[in-house]
């Protein structure tokens, strides 16, 4: 089984619809990460949270909210989706407690705001 | 930010050697320098990391600038299914990564 899973992993929604992705994780982590990636460009960093209690904006979170419900569970939400929203969506987990280590990339979330 | 550039693509032939370069300029003395890459359809994966020491992994090597302003990974012998794009990321303190645009390795056959 997959150690970063994510919900749904491909979603066509409408302008103005809320939404949630959500991203759950079994590496027993602390820290865990939203990125979005646009077609042909690299990853931006959305919300990030080194904890349950530990949630902090990133460089483009305008749009969008995060709830850490659980160490293992980060849920993405955009509120009132646009279509400039349209992007593929990763969840990445790390160790919390080291000095340099990897991040642990979720298989991805296509939406589509129409 | 801390920023890193690098080239937008780069081609190879199968079997040999490849050498992936990294400019940042702007690294503080703790950013760690990352690399990651990315296959099509696919979440980013680790590949290798380095602080101030060329590393070795079982998947490629870092060599590292002196100045730590510049970075190239090396790939010792391109593979098919090492076509990827290869992000170059600078982690800050607190395990922030700012990923850029990458380079896009082709390799052929």
């Amino acid at each position: 089984d997959a150690d970063v899973t994510q919900t749904p992993r491909n979603r066509i929604t409408k302008t103005g619809k809320r939404i949630m992705l959500e991203c759950s994780q079994t590496k027993g982590h602390d820290r865990m990460y939203w990125y979005r990636q646009d077609p042909g460009l690299g990853l931006q960093l959305i919300y990030y949270s080194f904890d349950v209690k530990d949630i902090n904006k990133g460089e483009i979170s305008d749009g969008y909210s995060v709830s850490r419900q659980a160490q293992a569970k980060f849920s993405l939400s955009l509120e009132s989706a646009i279509p400039n929203q349209t992007a593929l969506y990763f969840c990445a987990t790390s160790e919390g407690d080291r000095e340099a280590y990897e991040q642990y990339f979720g298989p991805g979330t296509r939406l589509t705001v129409t | 930010d801390a920023k890193t550039t690098q080239p937008n693509s780069m081609e190879s032939n199968e079997e040999e050697p490849v050498h992936l370069p990294c400019n940042h300029s702007t690294i503080s003395g703790t950013d760690y320098i990352h690399w990651y890459r990315q296959l099509p359809s696919q979440g980013p994966e680790y590949v290798i990391h380095g602080l101030t020491s060329n590393v070795n992994n079982r998947m490629a090597s870092l060599a590292i600038a002196e100045d730590r302003k510049s970075s190239t990974l090396i790939l010792h012998r391109a593979t098919l299914r090492d076509a990827a794009v290869y992000y170059c990321i600078l982690r800050r303190p607190f395990n922030k990564f700012y990923f850029g645009s990458g380079t896009k390795l082709n390799v052929k056959p």
